[in-house]
């Protein structure tokens, strides 16, 4: 199974509201990650966890709070977003954190759109 | 900090024709990997390049990376439809010489093929 999963799909939420996108992957992989990309741009990296831990913060605002459950699974919760969050949201995977080592595989995405 | 810059932005050809897009890094790469991404589709991986001057292929597809380790090339001969899409190359972080378990990605070229 070389597959990353999310869900939802899609998402709608209000700037009051609280949600959370998931993100699973069954190839073993150690290290997980959360990018934001706008249309047109490149993926942004916001988070990254290695073993389960957290790695690298990009100076994300806390509105945004990832968790990390298990080896195969990757929360993003979210709370009190603004309209400018409004993206596609991918997980991705890779064996390890080492850059560039390892490809990194990724999910089909969520597409949030704040109102 | 590290920047990819890839050129160009956007490339529009005929059926048939060639296509070819270019990136350069500020720091020398210790690898450099490329990514596809479909319209309305999410990142995947297609190679990683390790060696100095390395050239790979892929069907239609030659991959370089130069001999300085600074710059790649992605070119594709005799385009077809299926090749559409934004191509992306992606470099690891490097500060001091520590890798910081990140992916640099460029800003992508976005390829439009006319039938």
């Amino acid at each position: 199974d070389t597959e990353v999963t999310q869900t939802p799909k899609h998402l709608v939420m209000g700037m009051t509201n609280k949600k959370s996108l998931k993100c699973e992957q069954h190839m073993g992989h150690r290290a997980m990650y959360w990018y934001k990309q706008k249309a047109k741009k490149p993926p942004e990296l916001m988070f990254v966890y290695s073993y389960e831990k957290l790695s690298i913060n990009e100076s994300v605002p806390s509105r945004f709070s990832p968790e990390c459950p298990n080896s195969s699974l990757l929360n993003l919760h979210l709370h009190a977003l603004q309209p400018e969050d409004s993206a596609l949201y991918l997980c991705a995977s890779s064996q390890d954190q080492l850059a560039g080592r390892y490809e990194q595989f990724f999910g089909p995405g969520t597409r949030l759109t704040v109102l | 900090g590290q920047q990819v810059m890839q050129i160009p932005q956007y490339q529009h050809v005929q059926e048939g024709e060639d296509f070819t897009t270019y990136c350069n890094s500020s720091t020398t790469l210790s690898n450099i990997q490329w990514y596809k991404q479909r319209p309305g589709g999410h990142p995947v991986f297609l190679i990683q390049l390790v060696k100095s001057g390395e050239v790979k292929k892929q069907k239609r597809l030659t991959f370089q990376f130069g001999e300085a380790k600074k710059n790649s090339s992605l070119h594709i001969t005799a385009t077809q439809t299926t090749d559409v899409g934004t191509y992306f190359c992606a470099g690891p972080s490097n500060a001091g010489g520590t890798s910081y378990g990140k992916l640099t990605f460029g800003q992508g070229t976005i390829l439009t093929v006319h039938p």
